[in-house]
């Protein structure tokens, strides 16, 4: 079993739409959590941390379920430009950053 | 703004051939990092350091090695490029959890 996981998607939204992603993570030592934002052909760029009390930014949210071993991002008023793969990223101890596959967004026009 | 630089966008090297991927930051962050990402397998971290000199395995560091010679500079070394290291390559740097990306390079073995 992979130590973080996400459903690749793709997931093909109308703009406008509400969307959200799950990522669930193995170990329970788990320290960190973030979600990163990567566009076709770029690097990955952080997007937002996920703290346990949960925490929004703009149309964007962002939750931590520990008992469960989830993150959540959730995406309201979908723009195109959302379009992209977002990565899960949990990290372990100091050094130790592990990354989901990515989940794939469309936003259609 | 943070800046991660990489030497090349794309490389197209032969196989045996001894490839040097660089990696340049410019805030003087203590911890930098290597990766591979290829389809369906994410982001694997191949080597990291936390500081100049230091280096630490990452998940996949069989058939490379790293050199941090400079604080700003850590240095990716395929010693015999192989097919199957054909693959994005990304360095990052970090002053703690938030991770700082280059742009990547492509590197293609043939």
């Amino acid at each position: 079993r992979k130590e973080v996981e996400q459903d690749p998607g793709p997931f093909n939204v109308p703009e406008g739409a509400t969307v959200a992603f799950n990522c669930t993570y193995s170990n329970s030592a788990s320290q960190s959590f973030f979600w990163y934002r990567q566009d076709c052909r770029k690097e990955p760029k952080l997007l937002m941390s996920v703290y346990s009390s949960g925490n929004e930014d703009g149309r964007f949210t962002a939750q931590l379920n520990r008992a469960s071993q989830y993150i959540s991002l959730l995406i309201r008023d979908s723009k195109l430009s959302d379009s992209a793969t977002y990565l899960c990223v949990v990290i372990k101890g100091t050094y130790k950053y592990i990354f989901g596959t990515g989940t794939r967004l469309k936003v259609l026009a | 703004d943070v800046k991660v630089t990489q030497s090349s966008r794309y490389l197209v090297k032969r196989t045996g051939e001894k490839v040097f991927l660089e990696c340049v930051q410019d805030m003087d962050h203590e911890n930098m990092f290597w990766y591979r990402q290829d389809p369906g397998l994410g982001l694997r971290l191949i080597y990291f350091s936390y500081d100049v000199k230091m280096k630490e395995k990452g998940d996949i560091p069989e058939g490379y090695s790293v050199s941090r010679e400079k604080k700003e500079r850590f240095s990716l070394i395929l010693e015999s490029a192989s097919t199957n290291q054909t693959s994005m390559y990304l360095c990052a740097s970090s002053p703690g959890t938030e991770q700082f990306f280059g742009p990547g390079t492509r590197l293609t073995v043939l």
